[in-house]
């Protein structure tokens, strides 16, 4: 059974810049969030996409935006990079429907840096 | 608003000592309650889980929870640490049904000395 991965590990851009983070969920599993981690600070939700529709999203501006693919492997997007963005970016994913009791298992994060 | 805290940044124990972790939650309706470990250079991973039934909860590794609704808070606990249970420890909840926006406390860093 392959766990959630997660590309690129690290990543350094500029302000104003646009990132994409990639992630493929663990074998099974349909559905898929995304949390930013700022250093100090717990995950915070930044949506989650369920059968390739958006079935949530947390306070996060419109310049973060997703897409989940057939195969349930997910892309997160962040358009105008800010400094505050610097963060850890994780990606979960759950199976059974993405119903709020089931375990989401989490991959390594892609560490995103902005100078 | 929806919040997660977690009482203690940062606790020391010495191996056998027993733990106690403090989560206090703000949300209405229903709750589901988490408690995520993360050791150090792996990723998040469940430790246990509350969404109904008996309020105390076992996890993994010996850890179990107590959900106090009246007190809204969902405490962890371990009789006697190891030198192994050095992690940060977060506590998240959700809404029930298909509510995903889960929200994490940020998080308990503990330290337990050989």
């Amino acid at each position: 059974e392959t766990g959630v991965t997660q590309s690129p590990t690290h990543l350094i851009k500029t302000r104003g810049q646009q990132v994409t983070l990639r992630c493929s969920s663990q074998s099974g599993h349909n559905t898929v969030s995304w949390y930013q981690q700022a250093l100090g600070q717990g995950p915070q939700f930044i949506f989650q996409y369920y059968r390739e529709e958006e079935n949530g999203r947390g306070n996060f501006p419109p310049r973060f935006s997703g897409l989940q693919f057939p195969n349930y492997s997910s892309e997160l997007n962040v358009n105008a990079l800010e400094l505050d963005d610097s963060a850890l970016y994780l990606c979960a994913s759950t199976g059974g429907g993405g119903h709020s009791y089931n375990e989401q298992f989490f991959g390594p994060g892609t560490r995103l840096t902005v100078l | 608003a929806q919040s997660v805290s977690q009482h203690n940044h940062h606790v020391i124990l010495s191996e056998a000592a027993s733990l106690e972790l403090g989560c206090n939650y703000s949300y209405g309706g229903t709750v589901n309650l988490f408690w995520y470990v993360q050791y150090p250079g792996q990723h998040l991973q469940l430790l246990l889980k509350y969404f109904s039934g008996d309020p105390l909860v076992k996890g993994i590794k010996g850890f179990e929870a107590e959900f106090i609704k009246s007190k809204f808070s969902f405490n962890l606990r371990k009789p006697s640490v190891q030198w192994s249970d050095t992690a940060e420890y977060f506590c998240a909840v959700n809404g029930g049904g298909r509510n995903n926006d889960m929200r994490f406390g940020a998080g308990t860093r503990l330290t337990v000395k050989p």
